[in-house]
């Protein structure tokens, strides 16, 4: 079974240029979550969806970061425009249902992003 | 405001040995606890869980302990395998969401 998978794997972009990632879900989960990873702050929940449904987004940082969920097997995490301090590695995570506190999350392996 | 705290970033165990991570965390209405291992380049892999209802879990080699009136748990990984170094993170849910530690990383030494 295919695992989350995100792209790019690694995305290096000029200050101010728009950044999107993306990530599929394992087919089936109806939860997505999108964490920033830093050495500073650890893995921090931005938002995350419930049947394509935003159901928190107060871990986005700014109004220059936004997130879609237009279909069960789709995602994207824009930044626009970008910034330096935008620079982590961003992971994508899906989980199935079940009790809502019981079943694990699934990690992609992340986009690395620079920007310079 | 660190809701889950894992205050050793790093640790180093002999092989063969007992590894013991640790973790605390503030909120009383947290249901569920988990632990994430995470190598280098890698997303974080699901290791293994525990209610709030429950003090320990076992799954071979790792065993979660969990002492609510400290609001404290644990990892131990016994023996440790070389394949054991990676990060680990403690995370804590209370409806879907998680919140997770720092990380520990664990260096086993051959």
């Amino acid at each position: 079974d295919a695992g989350v998978i995100q792209s790019p794997r690694h995305e290096v972009t000029e200050m101010g240029q728009e950044v999107t990632l993306r990530c599929k879900p394992i087919s089936g989960h109806n939860s997505l979550f999108w964490y920033r990873q830093t050495m500073m702050r650890g893995l921090e929940l931005l938002i995350y969806f419930n049947n394509n449904v935003p159901i928190d987004d107060s871990g986005m940082p700014e109004d220059r970061f936004s997130a879609k969920m237009p279909n069960a097997s789709f995602s994207t995490l824009k930044i626009q425009p970008s910034e330096p301090r935008d620079s982590a590695v961003y992971f994508c995570a899906s989980k199935g249902q079940g009790a809502i506190s019981n079943q694990p999350q699934h990690f992609g392996d992340g986009t690395r992003l620079s920007i310079l | 405001d660190q809701q889950v705290k894992q205050n050793s970033p790093s640790l180093s165990v002999q092989e063969g040995r007992i590894s013991i991570l640790n973790c605390d965390y503030t909120n009383s209405m947290f249901d569920y606890f988990l632990w994430y291992k995470k190598y280098p380049a890698e997303g974080p892999t699901f290791l293994i869980s525990i209610s709030s209802i429950k003090d320990k879990n076992e799954d071979g080699r790792f065993t979660v302990f969990l002492n609510k009136s400290a609001k404290h748990l644990s990892l131990h990984i016994v023996p440790s395998q070389p394949g054991d170094s990676a990060v680990y993170f403690c995370a804590a849910s209370h409806t879907d969401k998680i919140i997770f530690g720092k990380g520990t990383r664990l260096h086993i030494l051959p």
